[in-house]
């Protein structure tokens, strides 16, 4: 069965403060993997992987696919305040029309 | 404003009511999609509409019943509904990009 998890659950750090979130696959036929911010209204687009080893990046927020071993990274550098939010974790295969996420990694950057 | 506009925001109901959630998007996109958001749960998907034409339902209960008249608009039509389906419910469309673009979602509680 096809399934994406993403870790950790949630985390707590301080402005300033580098993270790692990941976020691992198991999905027949990959397509692609998306990343989104969830803050208390509609999930928001951040990256589209389809490659592997291409890092996306927008300002502090950047994002790599590893295709071999089935995962990919988001990294937030120097984070605010303003990135407390979920964020999830969705892949897509090829012909289905659908995807899949993950539970999501709650992030909370405190002052 | 993310081009896809969910109504109501907010929704409470018996388990005897009947109501309906609406979704519609500005985007001019062909495909749109309805997931289930629980805690601490990944997004479920329910249903997906390609240019109107139901092309997944993912053994969704039939007190939830879906409705596409146009590639713009999408009905979810609740009756006899759950305490266990209270929950956050997004749509989604789907461009060339093939990007899913979120709606702020509708809150639903069945009491």
């Amino acid at each position: 069965e096809d399934k994406v998890v993403q870790s950790p659950l949630s985390l707590v750090v301080h402005e300033g403060d580098t993270v790692t979130l990941n976020c691992s696959y198991e999905v027949t036929n990959f397509r692609s993997l998306l990343w989104y911010k969830q803050e208390k209204k509609a999930p928001t687009f951040l990256f589209m992987l389809t490659s592997s080893g291409i890092e996306k990046k927008s300002g502090r927020l950047s994002s790599i696919l590893d295709k071999k071993e089935l995962f990919s990274i988001l990294n937030i550098t120097a984070t605010q305040t303003g990135d407390s939010a979920v964020y999830l974790c969705a892949v897509e295969p090829i012909n289905f029309n659908k995807f899949y996420f993950g539970s999501g990694t709650k992030l909370n950057v405190k002052p | 404003e993310t081009g896809v506009t969910q109504t109501p925001r907010h929704l409470v109901m018996g388990m005897t009511n009947k109501k309906s959630l609406k979704c519609e998007q500005h985007l001019g996109h062909n495909a749109m999609y309805w997931y289930k958001q629980s805690a601490k749960k990944p997004l479920e998907l329910m249903f997906v509409y390609n240019f109107k034409e139901q092309t997944e339902n993912n053994s969704v209960p039939s007190r939830f019943s879906p409705e596409c008249p146009n590639s713009s608009h999408l009905f979810l039509h609740l009756h006899t509904l759950q305490p266990e389906d209270s929950a956050l419910y997004l749509c989604a469309s789907r461009g060339s990009a093939n990007v899913l673009t979120f709606g702020a979602g509708s809150r639903l509680t069945v009491l």
